[in-house]
């Protein structure tokens, strides 16, 4: 079946760690996003993408960084710039940018200890 | 800036009560709508979408919405919620100008009491 994959579903890091969530999608969709939800806050845009090698950043980006080298990986960096990483993270892609909804993953929940 | 309002962050209903859910956004051009939904342990999902045309989009399960350009809402229904029905619904608004971005709400957490 096609879809969304996120990994790993649970995540630890130590304060001044970077690390990377994985997200890989088997749906031929040209744009991906990185979204981070946060209670009572809804989902809030990080980064997205709307073709390989090419990306934008969303509302929140600082702290974070992505690349898009395959069309179906769009991996996001946790950097240790970001002063409140821990949250859920979630990945979606859309065949197209625009008025289309989206499929979502599962997401990663991200704890920093 | 586009805002997303949902009124409700938390409801609890008995099985065959009626639902709505307030939507409101800030945007004065043309916009695309959008429901989502997330039941429990299982990814967001799209729920009901309105583009153009009829102002009253029906979706899955019995979901239907109604886009009121004049109140710029966008107000989620359903006659009579079941058990399974308990999930957290998130409404969603992408303009059609000015780039692509869909802006989600802050969520509505809906419990159905067997």
């Amino acid at each position: 079946d096609g879809g969304i994959t996120q990994s790993p579903k649970y995540l630890f890091r130590k304060e001044g760690q970077n690390v990377t969530l994985s997200c890989e999608q088997n749906l031929n969709h040209d744009a991906m996003y990185w979204y981070r939800q946060d209670p009572g806050q809804g989902l809030r845009l990080i980064y997205y993408s709307q073709i390989v090698n090419d990306f934008q950043k969303g509302d929140i980006a600082e702290g974070y960084s992505v690349s898009r080298e395959k069309k179906e990986s769009f991996p996001l960096t946790v950097t240790s710039a970001q002063k409140n990483p821990t949250a859920f993270y979630l990945c979606a892609s859309s065949v197209a940018t625009g008025p289309v909804g989206y499929t979502f993953g599962s997401g990663t929940r991200l704890t920093v200890v | 800036a586009q805002s997303v309002s949902q009124h409700n962050h938390h409801v609890i209903l008995s099985e065959a009560a009626s639902l709505e859910l307030g939507c409101n956004y800030s945007y004065g051009g043309t916009v695309n709508l959008f429901w989502y939904v997330q039941y429990p342990g299982q990814h967001l999902q799209l729920l009901l979408k309105y583009f153009s045309g009829d102002p009253l989009v029906k979706g899955i399960k019995g979901f239907e919405a109604e886009f009121i350009k004049s109140k710029f809402s966008f107000n989620l229904r359903k006659p009579s919620v079941q058990w399974s029905d308990t999930a957290e619904y998130f409404c969603a608004v992408n303009a059609r100008t000015g780039g692509f971005k869909t802006i989600f709400g802050a969520g509505t957490r809906l419990f159905v009491k067997a």
